[in-house]
């Protein structure tokens, strides 16, 4: 089993630009988050997944919009770039059932100029 | 906001234990204490969680007071590889947004030779 996949791992867009990350887990989990992660900071949720079929917003969810696409797949949108959202994007799957963890992916990093 | 207090940053000599106290005075009586770490600019990693019972594992070991507003992981043999950014965090045991994680900053271990 992968885990969680993120793509892609590192990215430069001019601000103003678009793009679109992406997440899959091979877990068969109900719940997806996406998370992002400035310097010094701890990590903040921009927005979840409860399951398949729903999104909710999280802390930081301006600037951006999701999609859970399947039970599979969650992605990130950032629809107009701007400089304050440079940071490390972390994707996360939970399987929804008590007592267990988060699996989180690698991250992408994303630099606005 | 975090639900819980940690301190920024501690030492730890290599081979001797590692306590990493955590103040959460304002957890609920469905809450959850659960323990991550991210090393370098990884994915955070689950380690350890408990309701109210001391909890052990092969990484490391959870000791709950009694009140539960306190707790304390604990690594029993630090290595280097154990540096990393722990985060202490209170959640409910649910899905949907009872089970999404709150990071705080977290305790900067450093493990030194």
């Amino acid at each position: 089993n992968a885990g969680v996949t993120q793509t892609p791992k590192f990215q430069v867009l001019k601000t103003g630009q678009s793009m679109t990350l992406q997440c899959a887990q091979d877990m068969n989990h109900n719940s997806m988050y996406w998370y992002r992660q400035d310097p010094g900071m701890g990590l903040r949720l921009i927005y979840y997944s409860a399951s398949e079929g729903t999104t909710d917003k999280g802390e930081v969810p301006n600037g951006y919009n999701v999609s859970r696409l399947n039970k599979r797949e969650f992605s990130l949108r950032l629809e107009s770039a701007a400089p304050s959202q440079t940071s490390v994007y972390f994707c996360a799957s939970y399987s929804g059932v008590s007592y267990n963890e988060q699996f989180f992916g690698p991250g992408t990093r994303l630099t606005v100029l | 906001d975090a639900k819980t207090t940690q301190p920024p940053s501690m030492d730890c000599a290599e081979g001797r234990a590692a306590n990493l106290p955590c103040n959460h005075s304002t957890i609920s009586g469905n809450e959850y204490v659960y323990w991550y770490r991210q090393i370098h600019s990884q994915g955070p990693q689950y380690i350890i969680h408990g309701l109210k019972n001391n909890e052990t594992n092969e990484m490391a070991s959870l000791i709950i007071t009694e009140d539960r507003k306190s707790s304390t992981l604990i690594l029993p043999h630090a290595t280097l590889r154990d540096t990393a950014v722990y985060y202490c965090i209170v959640r409910g045991n649910y899905g949907g947004s009872q089970g999404n994680l709150i990071f705080g900053k977290g305790t900067k271990l450093s493990v030194k030779p």
